[in-house]
């Protein structure tokens, strides 16, 4: 089956420029979600979508990140304007709800590098 | 609240030798638990995953984990590590509450060497 499939691979911006990325999950995933992943980090989540509606964007800078999926299939990450600190992979991921957190397993595209110069 | 530390940030070991990757858990309740491998340039990809059923778990290639509800562990390891293994790990821990949230640790980086 096709992955999660990410664009661009490579980003660079200036800061105080916008920038936005696409995902588009796995054929019939119902939730997507978008992660941070500083170097040296781990991933931290962003947001998360249950079809077409949020359910989790508890760590997302609200004042300058702004994620749709407005059809419940693909999905635009946005920030607007990007600071130095928001230099990072964004990884895109998607997966069948299951019925517990033992049965998730997230399939991860493989990522936006955005370097904020 | 549910986190995760993992307890080395690199790990360094020689081709066929034993490999452990370590990561202590908290959670207030029966955690579900993973480890999650990220080769260069590579999406994260799951290795393996504790249900409860079982407290060994293996995992592809090899890997496996086994969960110690006294020392809130879930340590990675593997009998002789290959070259191929040499990746970014890390452990998760993931809560449902209506939906799942998966907390990922810092992850440790394997070295393998010839």
């Amino acid at each position: 089956e096709a992955g999660v499939a990410q664009s661009p691979r490579y980003k660079i911006i200036e800061k105080r420029q916008s920038v936005a990325f696409w995902c588009n999950p796995i054929s019939g995933h119902a939730t997507l979600y978008w992660y941070q992943q500083i170097l040296g980090q781990g991933p931290k989540l962003l947001i998360q979508f249950q079809n077409n509606g949020v359910v989790d964007d508890s760590q997302l800078p609200k004042d300058r990140f702004s994620a749709e999926r407005l059809k419940g299939v693909d999905s635009t990450l946005k920030i607007q304007p990007a600071k130095l600190e928001d230099s990072a992979v964004y990884l895109c991921a998607s997966s069948s709800p299951g019925t517990s957190a033992s049965n998730e397993k997230l399939f991860f595209g493989s990522g936006t590098q955005l370097s904020v110069l | 609240a549910q986190s995760v530390t993992q307890l080395d940030s690199h790990v360094s070991v020689s081709e066929g030798t034993p490999v452990l990757l370590r990561c202590n858990y908290s959670s207030s309740y029966s955690p579900s638990l993973f480890w999650y491998v990220q080769h260069p340039n590579k999406g994260l990809q799951l290795l393996l995953k504790y249900t409860s059923a079982a407290t060994l778990v293996k995992g592809i290639n090899g890997f496996e984990a086994e969960f110690k509800k006294s020392e809130t562990s879930f340590h990675l390891t593997k009998p002789s590590a290959h070259m191929s293994d040499a990746a970014e790990y890390f452990c998760v821990v993931a809560t449902y509450g209506g939906y799942n949230k998966l907390i990922f640790g810092a992850g440790t980086r394997l070295a393998v060497h010839p």
